[in-house]
């Protein structure tokens, strides 16, 4: 069963500062990450998306990473501001024909200003 | 487009009773899933359609949920009876799976069973 995991659950930083986000999975074999942002009483909107072929996807300030054969990724923010506080989640889908996403239990990310 | 539009966004309501929670996917999107978030379990898939379809509906907690999409404009996640451990946010998100495999999320069912 892919479990998914993100560490550390919360980090500050201040403004400004280049930051790096977490994610782990256990079952190496999927077929797509996605990084995801959800601020308060929101949905989630998709951030990034990296296919297993790939090693990364870049959207402005944000690099997503993935390395699948060590089951990590990475999502890079540069120059934080204070708009980019909010909940990031990575999810994986495993199984080629099967949608479902597993998500990671997020990092709740606060820039100082 | 207006986006994945879900209601009630808030619905509090006792125990027993029953709890209908629907969905307007984006149009065109031919995969509609409905997820459950909680403090304690995080994300959890309870079932996915494509087109129209249930794929996949191994999530759904017990007998209690049920899910249905009788057209490609419309869902709807049934709790008969509730149970306060029902107390969640139920978001509904949808995706164009041709078109790559962005998924958009609706802005959630905040569900308070008491």
């Amino acid at each position: 069963k892919q479990e998914v995991t993100q560490i550390p659950a919360a980090l500050s930083v201040p403004e400004g500062e280049n930051l790096v986000l977490n994610c782990s999975f256990t079952d190496s074999a999927i077929y797509n990450l996605q990084w995801f942002r959800q601020d308060p009483g929101k949905g989630l909107t998709s951030l990034l998306l990296i296919q297993s072929s790939q090693r990364e996807q870049t959207s402005g300030r944000l690099n997503a990473s993935l390395d699948k054969s060590s089951g990590r990724s990475t999502l890079y923010i540069a120059a934080s501001q204070p708009g980019d506080s909010a909940t990031y989640l990575c999810a994986v889908v495993t199984n080629f024909g099967n949608e479902k996403l597993t998500f990671g239990t997020g990092t709740r990310l606060t820039i100082i200003p | 487009d207006a986006g994945v539009i879900q209601s009630p966004r808030h619905e509090v309501t006792e125990m027993g009773q029953e709890v209908t929670l629907r969905c307007k996917p984006i149009s065109g999107h031919d995969y509609l899933f409905w997820y459950r978030q909680t403090m304690m379990r995080g994300l959890e898939l309870l079932i996915y359609f494509n087109n129209n379809v249930p794929i996949d509906d191994s999530g759904m907690p017990e007998d209690r949920f049920s899910a249905k999409m009788p057209n490609a404009s419309f869902s709807t996640l049934k709790i008969q009876p509730s149970e306060p451990r029902d107390s969640a946010v139920y978001f509904c998100a949808t995706q164009d799976r041709p078109s790559g495999n962005t998924i958009y999320f609706g802005e959630g069912s905040w569900l308070t069973v008491v």
